[in-house]
């Protein structure tokens, strides 16, 4: 059984730019959440997809959009990046939106 | 004031102590309850999981839930070094769109 995959591992992008984050869902998982780690905080839901379509949402403002594919794997996109966008971005896959197994992580830095 | 509240420490403590970490929740709706364990730079991994109030052990690690007061405790017993790691309590209502709601993460240190 593979586990959730995220790439990639680190990226580092200028303010104003768009930036496109991947997952790989768990096998069997049809749920995909994802979430922002400030350094020093714990991770804040940005938004879940669960069988493609968009399931609850974050405060995140709509610039930050994603995608769930028929595999069940996932993008995060963010247009118009800000400095404060800098951070570990979590991929979690479940089932059914049972317990949340969490990716490595990519860690973003906006300069 | 956060839904759910998490000391950060940094805590120290020496190798084979008994850690305490605990929470604290304002939300009656938060029915399920995790710990994550997060080393540094790198992805939470899930700990413990439960639903009901009372304590859940699984090896050295005991998570209790006491629902009339809104908090949840993590119990490490003889801590080793490599426990040393940033321990997240986490909390989600029931439902498909529950999200997980996060405390801040208290940063652990065992020493030798």
């Amino acid at each position: 059984e593979t586990g959730v995959t995220q790439s990639p591992t680190h990226l580092i992008k200028t303010r104003g730019q768009q930036v496109t984050l991947r997952c790989s869902s768990q096998s069997g998982h049809n749920t995909v959440s994802w979430y922002q780690q400030a350094l020093g905080q714990g991770p804040q839901f940005i938004f879940q997809y669960y069988r493609e379509e968009e399931n609850g949402r974050g405060n995140f403002p709509p610039r930050f959009s994603g995608l769930q594919f028929p595999n069940y794997s996932s993008e995060l996109n963010v247009n118009a990046l800000e400095l404060d966008d800098s951070a570990l971005y979590l991929c979690a896959s479940s089932e059914e939106g049972t317990t949340e197994y969490f990716g490595p992580g990519t860690r973003l830095t906006v300069l | 004031q956060k839904e759910v509240e998490q000391d950060p420490g940094p805590l120290s403590v020496p190798e084979g102590a008994i850690v305490s970490l605990n929470c604290t929740y304002s939300n009656s709706a938060f029915q399920y309850f995790m710990w994550y364990r997060q080393y540094s730079r790198k992805g939470p991994e899930l700990l413990m999981y439960t639903y009901s109030s009372g304590n859940k052990e699984d090896g050295r690690f005991t998570a209790q839930v006491d629902k009339s007061s809104k908090y949840i405790s993590l119990f490490i017993r003889d801590s080793q070094p490599s426990d040393s790691a940033t321990y997240l309590c986490a909390t989600k209502r029931i439902g498909t769109a529950s999200k997980l709601t996060f405390g801040t993460g208290t940063r652990l240190q065992v020493t030798l």
